[in-house]
């Protein structure tokens, strides 16, 4: 059973440069989350969505940041124009949740490891 | 923002010791949960425990959550050099909303 799907798995831009991250959920899965980890400010929540809305993008960053989900079987995370502060390893994870429910497990991907420089 | 803190940040035993790891939070919560973290990979959910219980057990790992100190510890027994890992405590605060995650505490298992 395939887990979280992420690419690119690495990516190294130039400063000014646009960076698109690619998540597949888990098939069933009706919740995807992107998380940003980087060793001062540890696992970020950056945005939520639930059956392909946005719930909560107050982790977002600032406007150079965005993020979709066309469908349930795919989001991406964009930044335009990225800058050095910007290097992270960025996660999509994702959970099935019942309406009303909490506690629910999520599963992560295994990172998007973004060097701009 | 940080919901929870782990304690210590990190921790380095011998294999076969016991090793025990605490979070503490700051608002009240449904459930509280604890992730495991491979170097380069992603976290890997490993127990889950909910705000009306105060232990729980699942293999080596023993968790206890004590609401009224807003605080969780993660016990390892009879560690193994497989152990060594970051361990992430997270909690969502009411249904719908995401989990929030610690900072982690990284534990060393030397043989």
């Amino acid at each position: 059973d395939a887990g979280v799907i992420q690419s690119p798995r690495h990516e190294v831009t130039e400063m000014g440069q646009e960076v698109t991250l690619r998540c597949k959920p888990i098939s069933g899965h009706n919740s995807l989350f992107w998380y940003r980890q980087t060793m001062m400010r540890g696992l970020e929540l950056l945005i939520y969505f639930n059956n392909n809305v946005p719930i909560d993008d107050s982790g977002m960053p600032e406007d150079r940041f965005s993020a979709k989900m066309p469908n349930a079987s795919f989001s991406t995370l964009k930044i335009q124009p990225s800058e050095p502060r910007d290097s992270a390893v960025y996660f999509c994870a994702s959970s099935f949740r019942a309406q009303g429910a909490s506690g629910n497990t999520i599963y992560f991907g295994e990172g998007s490891w973004l060097t701009v420089v | 923002s940080q919901q929870g803190e782990e304690d210590p940040q990190a921790l380095s035993i011998q294999e076969g010791e016991n090793a025990t790891m605490n979070c503490s939070y700051k608002t009240s919560i449904n459930n509280l949960q604890w992730y495991r973290q491979n170097s380069g990979r992603g976290l890997v959910h490993l127990i889950l425990i909910r705000s009306n219980e105060r232990e729980k057990h699942s293999g080596r790992l023993r968790v206890t959550l004590d609401t009224s100190k807003k605080s969780s510890s993660l016990l390892i027994t009879a560690s193994r050099a497989a152990d060594t890992a970051s361990y992430f405590c997270a909690t969502d605060v009411r249904a719908g909303t995401a989990l929030i995650f610690g900072k982690g505490t990284t534990l060393s298992v030397s043989s």
